[in-house]
């Protein structure tokens, strides 16, 4: 079983739609993040998200909203896309706050706005 | 000043060689360290915790030194499948803490 799920693995889309990518953990962990990981490969925090409190990043975009319906999905909703948003988007959990303990990864999303 | 800071190579080195890594953090709050691995085109994965007293696992020892802010890897009898980014990840106080990334350091093994 996969611990850490995302989709799709891929999102070709163009300039101004609106997307969602989903991600689930079947760890049992309470913390679930989003990350993007840009032409660089530098990987920026996005959003953190434990027992429904939200720690936003304050550089991200408000186009950018996280969903969590339960503690086993947080799922990240794009508004308006832009020719920037273009990256690898990667979920991760850990369980007992972020930072402390081992994140785990999803496989990754490649979105690419045209 | 960012908040993790690594030298991003890329360290070329040929097999059999040994190779260290540092990372700077700039939060004196920081409470917990990490190194990651990330393959091309894939998921960072943990490579090893890393402790205050230092720890070892097999070929990979790391280190931290609180006083200095700066946590060390080092990589011994390399071989061809080291060959990645590594990343050093530390635990950000301030509310929750949040993982926070270096950029990550690329290691090339030759043979």
């Amino acid at each position: 079983d996969t611990a850490v799920s995302q989709t799709p693995k891929y999102l070709v889309t163009q300039m101004g739609n609106d997307k969602s990518i989903k991600c689930e953990q079947n760890l049992g962990h309470d913390t679930m993040y989003w990350y993007k990981q840009d032409s660089k490969k530098f990987l920026k925090i996005m959003f953190s998200y434990n027992n429904k409190e939200l720690i936003i990043n304050e550089t991200v975009p408000n186009r950018f909203s996280p969903k969590s319906p339960d503690k086993a999905h947080l799922n990240l909703h794009i508004n308006s896309l832009e020719l920037g948003d273009s990256a690898v988007y990667f979920c991760a959990s850990s369980q007992g706050g972020g930072g402390k303990t081992e994140a785990f990864f999803g496989q990754g999303t490649r979105l690419t706005v045209v | 000043r960012k908040e993790v800071e690594q030298d991003p190579g890329p360290f070329n080195v040929p097999e059999g060689a040994t190779v260290a890594f540092n990372c700077t953090y700039s939060n004196s709050a920081s409470q917990s360290f990490f190194w990651y691995r990330q393959d091309c085109r894939k998921e960072p994965k943990l490579l090893m915790s890393v402790y205050s007293s230092g720890n070892e696992d097999g070929r990979f020892t790391a280190q931290l030194n609180r006083a200095s802010q700066y946590i060390s890897l080092l990589i011994r009898d390399s071989k061809l499948s080291d060959s990645a980014t590594y990343l050093c990840v530390v635990g950000q106080s301030g509310g929750s803490y949040i993982p926070t990334f270096g950029r990550g350091t690329s290691l090339i093994v030759h043979p």
